[in-house]
């Protein structure tokens, strides 16, 4: 079956303690991003990434860090966590034929409380 | 400053009438706008799409018209079921240096039975 995995599925932690958010898909797709969605504003993108070791800023990059060392893994990175990015977060890929107009495939979100 | 809105937080219609749901954008290089559904606990799945070069694109229940002029699309749904209760996003895209898609806020459709 087609999809984007991302874990945890949820994470409540403290301020400043590091943590990872993972995102694997299966479907060979070489465009990866990632979503935060907050009330009243959306989806908004922190990181996409062209293929493995292209990693490009979104709108809402300061604070996380990203890496695309193999094709189907794109983690999301947050070195000092802070209460502002308590969030739900979305990681999504499509092919790159026809960016940026492919739809894009989100997994089920990650949910984190940053206390 | 929000590049795509939805001006509409929710929107309750009865099962069998037509949905209708409003999108306003500000960019005028968008040259392509997606609608994404989403239930509760799931990430948002494709919904339709349109290209900047057509006004309107249709898909089953489904249809999406786009008015460049006035700068708003719409995806209107027909006839509306309960299993169609969900949040709606509208997206939009540009080709122009960079791969970033814009979303609204999103909308989110109750069909009461």
């Amino acid at each position: 079956e087609a999809q984007v995995t991302q874990n945890p599925r949820y994470l409540i932690t403290v301020t400043g303690k590091k943590l990872t958010v993972t995102c694997s898909q299966n479907m060979n797709h070489e465009y990866m991003s990632w979503y935060r969605q907050d009330p009243g504003l959306g989806l908004r993108q922190i990181y996409y990434s062209m293929n493995v070791e292209v990693t490009d800023k979104g709108d809402v990059p300061e604070g996380y860090k990203v890496s695309r060392k193999e094709k189907r893994n794109f983690p999301l990175i947050l070195e000092s966590p802070s209460p502002n990015q308590t969030s739900l977060y979305f990681c999504a890929s499509s092919p790159s034929d026809g960016l940026p107009n492919q739809p894009q495939h989100f997994g089920d979100g990650t949910r984190l409380s940053i206390l | 400053d929000q590049q795509v809105k939805q001006n509409s937080p929710s929107l309750s219609v009865q099962e069998g009438r037509i949905s209708i749901l409003n999108c306003d954008y500000t960019n005028s290089m968008f040259d392509y706008f997606l609608w994404y559904k989403k239930y509760p606990a799931e990430g948002p799945t494709f919904l339709i799409s349109i290209s900047s070069i057509k006004d309107k694109n249709e898909d089953g229940r489904f249809t999406v018209f786009l008015n460049k002029s006035a700068k708003h699309l719409s995806l209107h749904i027909v006839p509306s079921q309960p299993g169609d209760s969900a949040v709606y996003f509208c997206a939009a895209s540009a080709d122009t240096g960079g791969f970033k898609t814009i979303f609204g806020a999103g909308t989110r459709l109750f069909v009461k039975a």
